[in-house]
Protein backbone atom coordinates (compact mmCIF):
# COMPACT_ATOMS: atom_id res chain seq x y z
CA UNK A 1 0.00 0.00 0.00
CA UNK A 2 1.06 3.74 -0.71
CA UNK A 3 1.18 5.79 1.99
CA UNK A 4 0.47 9.53 1.62
CA UNK A 5 2.42 11.57 4.68
CA UNK A 6 1.52 15.00 4.35
CA UNK A 7 2.79 18.08 6.33
CA UNK A 8 3.03 19.98 8.49
CA UNK A 9 -0.52 18.09 9.93
CA UNK A 10 -1.56 22.14 11.42
CA UNK A 11 -0.54 25.43 9.01
CA UNK A 12 -1.53 28.70 11.08
CA UNK A 13 -1.79 31.45 8.97
CA UNK A 14 -3.40 34.68 8.10
CA UNK A 15 -5.69 35.99 5.29
CA UNK A 16 -3.80 37.14 2.91
CA UNK A 17 -1.14 34.63 3.99
CA UNK A 18 0.64 32.24 1.02
CA UNK A 19 -0.09 28.36 2.52
CA UNK A 20 2.07 25.34 0.98
CA UNK A 21 0.92 22.20 2.03
CA UNK A 22 3.45 18.60 1.36
CA UNK A 23 2.76 15.09 0.55
CA UNK A 24 5.21 12.48 0.09
CA UNK A 25 4.43 8.98 -1.12
CA UNK A 26 6.26 5.97 0.42
CA UNK A 27 6.68 5.09 -3.43
CA UNK A 28 6.21 6.49 -7.14
CA UNK A 29 2.98 7.69 -7.86
CA UNK A 30 3.99 9.23 -11.18
CA UNK A 31 1.45 12.31 -11.27
CA UNK A 32 -1.19 10.18 -10.14
CA UNK A 33 -2.03 13.05 -7.58
CA UNK A 34 -4.87 15.17 -6.20
CA UNK A 35 -5.53 17.01 -3.70
CA UNK A 36 -9.46 17.94 -2.00
CA UNK A 37 -10.59 20.62 0.56
CA UNK A 38 -13.16 19.30 3.46
CA UNK A 39 -14.96 21.74 5.19
CA UNK A 40 -17.22 20.54 8.15
CA UNK A 41 -20.34 19.40 7.35
CA UNK A 42 -19.12 19.35 3.74
CA UNK A 43 -18.44 16.88 1.12
CA UNK A 44 -14.72 16.93 -0.14
CA UNK A 45 -14.06 19.38 -2.90
CA UNK A 46 -11.53 18.28 -6.05
CA UNK A 47 -9.00 20.93 -6.09
CA UNK A 48 -6.37 19.76 -8.11
CA UNK A 49 -5.98 16.53 -9.99
CA UNK A 50 -2.88 14.75 -11.61
CA UNK A 51 -0.49 16.61 -9.67
CA UNK A 52 -1.19 20.43 -11.26
CA UNK A 53 -4.24 20.65 -13.15
CA UNK A 54 -7.26 22.49 -11.39
CA UNK A 55 -10.20 21.14 -11.39
CA UNK A 56 -13.33 22.76 -12.92
CA UNK A 57 -14.78 26.08 -11.06
CA UNK A 58 -11.08 25.82 -8.84
CA UNK A 59 -9.75 29.45 -7.90
CA UNK A 60 -6.61 29.78 -9.65
CA UNK A 61 -5.39 31.21 -6.49
CA UNK A 62 -5.14 27.14 -5.79
CA UNK A 63 -1.80 25.24 -7.84
CA UNK A 64 -0.15 22.14 -7.29
CA UNK A 65 3.24 20.76 -8.44
CA UNK A 66 5.88 17.83 -7.96
CA UNK A 67 5.69 14.18 -9.27
CA UNK A 68 7.01 11.05 -8.72
CA UNK A 69 6.93 11.06 -4.66
CA UNK A 70 7.14 14.60 -3.47
CA UNK A 71 4.12 16.99 -4.20
CA UNK A 72 2.87 20.37 -2.80
CA UNK A 73 -0.39 22.63 -3.55
CA UNK A 74 0.26 26.04 -2.69
CA UNK A 75 -2.78 28.52 -1.91
CA UNK A 76 -1.36 32.32 -3.26
CA UNK A 77 -3.04 34.39 -0.81
CA UNK A 78 -5.39 32.92 1.26
CA UNK A 79 -8.74 33.98 1.81
CA UNK A 80 -11.63 33.40 4.78
CA UNK A 81 -13.65 30.24 3.32
CA UNK A 82 -9.80 28.64 2.52
CA UNK A 83 -9.22 27.60 6.14
CA UNK A 84 -10.24 24.00 6.46
CA UNK A 85 -8.75 20.27 5.90
CA UNK A 86 -6.79 19.56 3.23
CA UNK A 87 -5.66 15.61 2.18
CA UNK A 88 -3.72 14.40 -0.57
CA UNK A 89 -4.74 11.17 -2.49
CA UNK A 90 -2.65 9.14 -4.93
CA UNK A 91 -4.50 6.33 -7.22
CA UNK A 92 -0.47 5.54 -8.62
CA UNK A 93 -1.23 1.91 -6.70
CA UNK A 94 -4.76 1.43 -5.73
CA UNK A 95 -6.16 4.83 -4.04
CA UNK A 96 -4.74 6.36 -0.72
CA UNK A 97 -5.50 9.84 0.94
CA UNK A 98 -2.87 10.99 3.44
CA UNK A 99 -3.50 11.84 6.65
CA UNK A 100 -4.86 15.38 6.04
CA UNK A 101 -3.11 19.39 6.56
CA UNK A 102 -5.39 21.74 8.91
CA UNK A 103 -4.88 25.52 7.60
CA UNK A 104 -6.41 27.23 10.56
CA UNK A 105 -6.43 31.00 11.14
CA UNK A 106 -3.81 32.42 13.52
CA UNK B 1 -28.55 18.70 -12.61
CA UNK B 2 -25.31 15.98 -12.47
CA UNK B 3 -25.74 15.06 -8.58
CA UNK B 4 -25.25 12.45 -6.30
CA UNK B 5 -27.84 11.96 -3.86
CA UNK B 6 -27.35 9.73 -0.85
CA UNK B 7 -30.09 8.28 1.84
CA UNK B 8 -30.51 9.72 5.33
CA UNK B 9 -28.70 9.62 8.50
CA UNK B 10 -29.31 5.83 10.07
CA UNK B 11 -28.70 4.72 14.28
CA UNK B 12 -28.59 1.12 14.59
CA UNK B 13 -27.51 -1.39 16.89
CA UNK B 14 -24.45 -3.42 17.04
CA UNK B 15 -25.12 -6.66 14.91
CA UNK B 16 -27.75 -4.87 12.90
CA UNK B 17 -27.99 -4.89 9.07
CA UNK B 18 -27.88 -1.91 7.22
CA UNK B 19 -28.19 -0.79 3.37
CA UNK B 20 -27.23 3.12 2.62
CA UNK B 21 -28.04 4.48 -0.89
CA UNK B 22 -26.40 6.87 -3.56
CA UNK B 23 -28.64 7.51 -6.51
CA UNK B 24 -27.33 9.64 -9.47
CA UNK B 25 -29.22 12.11 -11.53
CA UNK B 26 -27.49 14.08 -14.83
CA UNK B 27 -25.11 11.55 -15.87
CA UNK B 28 -24.62 8.44 -17.76
CA UNK B 29 -24.12 6.10 -14.30
CA UNK B 30 -22.57 2.70 -16.12
CA UNK B 31 -19.62 4.80 -17.82
CA UNK B 32 -18.44 5.85 -14.34
CA UNK B 33 -17.18 4.16 -10.98
CA UNK B 34 -19.15 5.05 -7.62
CA UNK B 35 -16.35 5.19 -4.91
CA UNK B 36 -17.54 4.94 -1.35
CA UNK B 37 -15.39 6.53 0.82
CA UNK B 38 -15.29 6.85 5.01
CA UNK B 39 -14.62 9.60 7.68
CA UNK B 40 -15.02 8.41 11.01
CA UNK B 41 -15.54 10.90 14.27
CA UNK B 42 -12.44 13.24 14.03
CA UNK B 43 -10.63 11.51 11.20
CA UNK B 44 -9.32 11.57 7.75
CA UNK B 45 -11.04 10.41 4.91
CA UNK B 46 -10.72 6.51 4.07
CA UNK B 47 -10.89 5.09 0.40
CA UNK B 48 -13.28 1.92 1.05
CA UNK B 49 -13.46 1.04 -3.04
CA UNK B 50 -15.31 1.21 -5.81
CA UNK B 51 -18.13 -0.46 -7.95
CA UNK B 52 -18.68 -0.25 -11.71
CA UNK B 53 -22.15 0.03 -12.09
CA UNK B 54 -22.08 -1.43 -15.98
CA UNK B 55 -20.91 -5.05 -14.60
CA UNK B 56 -21.54 -4.50 -10.71
CA UNK B 57 -17.75 -5.10 -10.36
CA UNK B 58 -16.40 -4.12 -7.38
CA UNK B 59 -12.95 -3.71 -5.87
CA UNK B 60 -12.43 -3.06 -1.67
CA UNK B 61 -9.65 -1.76 0.08
CA UNK B 62 -7.58 -3.92 2.28
CA UNK B 63 -9.13 -2.93 5.58
CA UNK B 64 -12.31 -2.95 4.02
CA UNK B 65 -12.78 -6.51 2.36
CA UNK B 66 -14.98 -8.67 3.63
CA UNK B 67 -16.61 -5.86 5.97
CA UNK B 68 -18.91 -4.10 3.40
CA UNK B 69 -20.35 -5.02 0.24
CA UNK B 70 -21.19 -2.60 -2.71
CA UNK B 71 -23.39 -2.95 -5.03
CA UNK B 72 -25.91 -0.97 -7.70
CA UNK B 73 -28.56 -1.16 -9.88
CA UNK B 74 -28.61 0.22 -13.20
CA UNK B 75 -32.33 0.24 -13.87
CA UNK B 76 -32.74 3.09 -11.43
CA UNK B 77 -29.01 4.51 -11.41
CA UNK B 78 -28.45 3.72 -7.40
CA UNK B 79 -25.24 2.60 -5.79
CA UNK B 80 -25.83 0.80 -2.48
CA UNK B 81 -23.00 0.48 0.56
CA UNK B 82 -24.17 -2.85 3.00
CA UNK B 83 -23.09 -4.43 6.21
CA UNK B 84 -24.43 -7.66 7.38
CA UNK B 85 -23.48 -6.82 11.06
CA UNK B 86 -22.77 -3.21 12.29
CA UNK B 87 -20.00 -3.04 14.81
CA UNK B 88 -19.61 0.35 16.91
CA UNK B 89 -16.60 0.48 15.19
CA UNK B 90 -18.63 1.25 11.99
CA UNK B 91 -20.08 4.62 13.37
CA UNK B 92 -19.00 7.48 10.35
CA UNK B 93 -19.97 9.86 7.80
CA UNK B 94 -19.92 7.50 4.60
CA UNK B 95 -20.14 9.57 1.04
CA UNK B 96 -20.16 8.28 -2.36
CA UNK B 97 -18.18 9.74 -4.94
CA UNK B 98 -17.63 9.63 -8.52
CA UNK B 99 -15.49 10.54 -11.76
CA UNK B 100 -18.70 12.39 -13.73
CA UNK B 101 -16.71 15.66 -14.37
CA UNK B 102 -14.14 16.48 -16.55
CA UNK B 103 -10.88 15.53 -14.42
CA UNK B 104 -9.75 12.43 -16.02
CA UNK B 105 -11.05 9.81 -13.60
CA UNK B 106 -10.46 11.45 -10.55
CA UNK B 107 -14.21 11.77 -7.70
CA UNK B 108 -15.24 15.23 -8.87
CA UNK B 109 -18.70 14.67 -7.85
CA UNK B 110 -19.87 13.97 -4.27
CA UNK B 111 -22.97 12.83 -2.16
CA UNK B 112 -23.86 14.91 0.21
CA UNK B 113 -22.82 11.91 3.19
CA UNK B 114 -24.56 9.43 5.35
CA UNK B 115 -23.75 9.65 8.96
CA UNK B 116 -24.36 6.27 10.38
CA UNK B 117 -24.20 5.88 14.05
CA UNK B 118 -23.91 2.36 15.76
CA UNK B 119 -24.76 2.03 19.54
CA UNK B 120 -26.46 0.30 21.79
Amino acid sequence: EVVLTQSPATLSLSPGDRATLTCRASQSVSNYLAWYQLKPGQAPRLLIYNASNRATGIPARFSGSGSGTDFSLTISSLEPEDFAMYYCQQRGNWWTFGQGTKVEIK
Amino acid sequence: EVQLVQSGAEVRKPGESLKISCKAFGFTFTNYYIAWVRQMPGKGLEWMGIIYPGDSSARYSPSFQGQVTFSADKSITTAYLQWISLKASDTAMYFCASPAGYSDGWPDLWGQGTLITVSS
